[in-house]
């Protein structure tokens, strides 16, 4: 079946520490996307990307880092810079043509403090 | 500037009862309209999404939802509520000029409890 798949679902990072976040889709969608939730909040984007080897700076870029080398795959990476970190990161795609595309999610890591 | 407000943090409806979650938004040009739905440790399942055409949306697991342009709102409805309904939903708005889904603005979400 399509779908994104991330990993891991869980996720300790330990002071001072970098962690990276694994998002895959094989939906053949170009644009990916990077969210944080947070109890009681919405989502807020982090980063984008709309094409291979591209990316945008979100809501929230500060602490984190992204790459796009392959359409299917955008790894996010909470640098030591990211002070809040705790949290639960969402990825997302979406079809670039077509009105109103929704976005796909996957079922999410949750990232915690050791 | 975009914004989107879901003014029930919790909806409680007992099982079989009409169900309604409320959305108002702000753009200020033509919005997309969505619905998404989270359970517990998942990511957001799309519902249902407004674009043009019928004020009345119809949607995944019986959902619909109604744009009203002159309230600027987009209530998400049920007619008979089902205890496996409960979740958090999320509305989102993004003003049609932008062509990028990165300009998406979720609410807060409501979480909705239905009892048996």
């Amino acid at each position: 079946d399509g779908g994104i798949t991330q990993s891991p679902k869980y996720l300790f990072r330990k002071e001072g520490q970098n962690v990276t976040l694994s998002c895959e889709q094989n939906l053949n969608h170009d644009a990916m996307y990077w969210y944080r939730q947070d109890p009681g909040q919405g989502l807020r984007l982090i980063y984008y990307s709309q094409i291979v080897n591209d990316f945008q700076k979100g809501d929230i870029a500060e602490g984190y880092s992204v790459s796009r080398e392959k359409k299917e795959s955008f790894p996010l990476t909470v640098t030591s810079a990211q002070k809040n970190p705790t949290a639960f990161y969402l990825c997302a795609s979406s079809m670039q043509t077509g009105e109103g595309q929704p976005q796909h999610f996957g079922d999410g890591t949750r990232l915690s403090i050791l | 500037a975009q914004s989107v407000a879901q003014p029930e943090d919790q909806v409680n409806v007992a099982e079989g009862n009409p169900l309604t979650v409320k959305c108002t938004y702000s753009v200020s040009g033509n919005p997309y309209l969505f619905w998404y739905v989270q359970y517990p440790n998942r990511g957001l399942q799309f519902l249902l999404k407004y674009i043009t055409g019928d004020n009345l949306v119809k949607g995944s697991y019986g959902f619909e939802a109604e744009f009203n342009k002159s309230q600027t709102s987009f209530h998400l409805k049920k007619p008979s509520a089902l205890v496996s309904d409960s979740a958090l939903y999320f509305c989102a708005v993004r003003d049609r000029r932008y062509s990028s889904a990165s300009k998406i603005i979720f609410g807060s979400g409501t979480r909705l409890s239905i009892r048996p």
